[in-house]
């Protein structure tokens, strides 16, 4: 089974530019969230898919950024205009329907990050 | 809000030493809890959970016991070795009322000498 994965790897552009960056999540998995580690910190939720619907964008920091999941399968995250604060290391994760969950057990499949640099 | 806070690093040892990673959560409710670990250039793979308290969480030498008391999920080894060098984050989530997002502490980098 493939594991979740990211693209690009990594990316450099400069501030105001556009980026794209793209969440293979593992197939059959109708959960995939979005996170992001910046500057060395703790690493923060920033939104959440069940299948095709945002279950929660609370962690979203402003209207930059927009994130798509068309057809439930993979997910994009659009950073437009892009500022020098969006710097950092982007993680998708994915796991499956929570009806299948037992007791508090919620495992998330983490993808191997794209590391955003904006200068 | 519900939070997670580690042991600020780099934590640097040597070959066969003991490890103690701290990490205390607050949280209203039962969350569970995580260790997640990171090794240079790749991304985040679950380590131990554990779901309720007293539980304990083990896997390759680590663990981990859920004290609801303290509010602590502590990373332990007794004996390290330098492929465990890496990045570990603790984590919490409430799955029925918050979708099961991960809630991360800082991380915690460990750099284990031969």
């Amino acid at each position: 089974e493939a594991g979740v994965t990211q693209f690009p790897s990594h990316s450099v552009i400069e501030k105001g530019q556009t980026v794209t960056l793209r969440c293979d999540p593992i197939s059959g998995h109708d959960n995939l969230y979005w996170y992001r580690r910046v500057m060395g910190k703790e690493i923060k939720f920033l939104l959440h898919f069940v299948k095709e619907s945002k279950q929660d964008e609370s962690g979203m920091p402003n209207n930059r950024f927009l994130a798509e999941r068309t057809g439930g399968t993979y997910s994009t995250l659009k950073v437009q205009p892009a500022e020098l604060e969006d710097s950092g290391v982007y993680f998708c994760a994915s796991s499956r329907g929570l009806a299948g969950v037992t007791r508090g057990i919620h495992e998330q499949y983490f993808g191997p990050g794209t590391r955003l640099t904006v200068t | 809000g519900d939070s997670v806070t580690q042991m600020e690093g780099p934590v640097t040892l040597s070959e066969e030493a003991f490890l103690t990673i701290n990490c205390t959560y607050t949280a209203t409710g039962y969350p569970s809890l995580f260790w997640y670990v990171q090794y240079p250039g790749e991304g985040l793979q679950l380590l131990l959970k554990a779901t309720k308290a007293d539980d304990k969480g083990s896997n390759k030498g680590f663990e981990a016991t859920y004290r609801k008391e303290t509010t602590s999920f502590h990373l332990e080894k007794g004996s390290v070795q330098v492929s465990d060098s890496a990045v570990y984050f603790c984590a919490l989530s409430k799955i029925y009322n918050q979708g099961g997002k991960l809630i991360f502490g800082q991380g915690t980098e460990l750099s284990v000498k031969p």
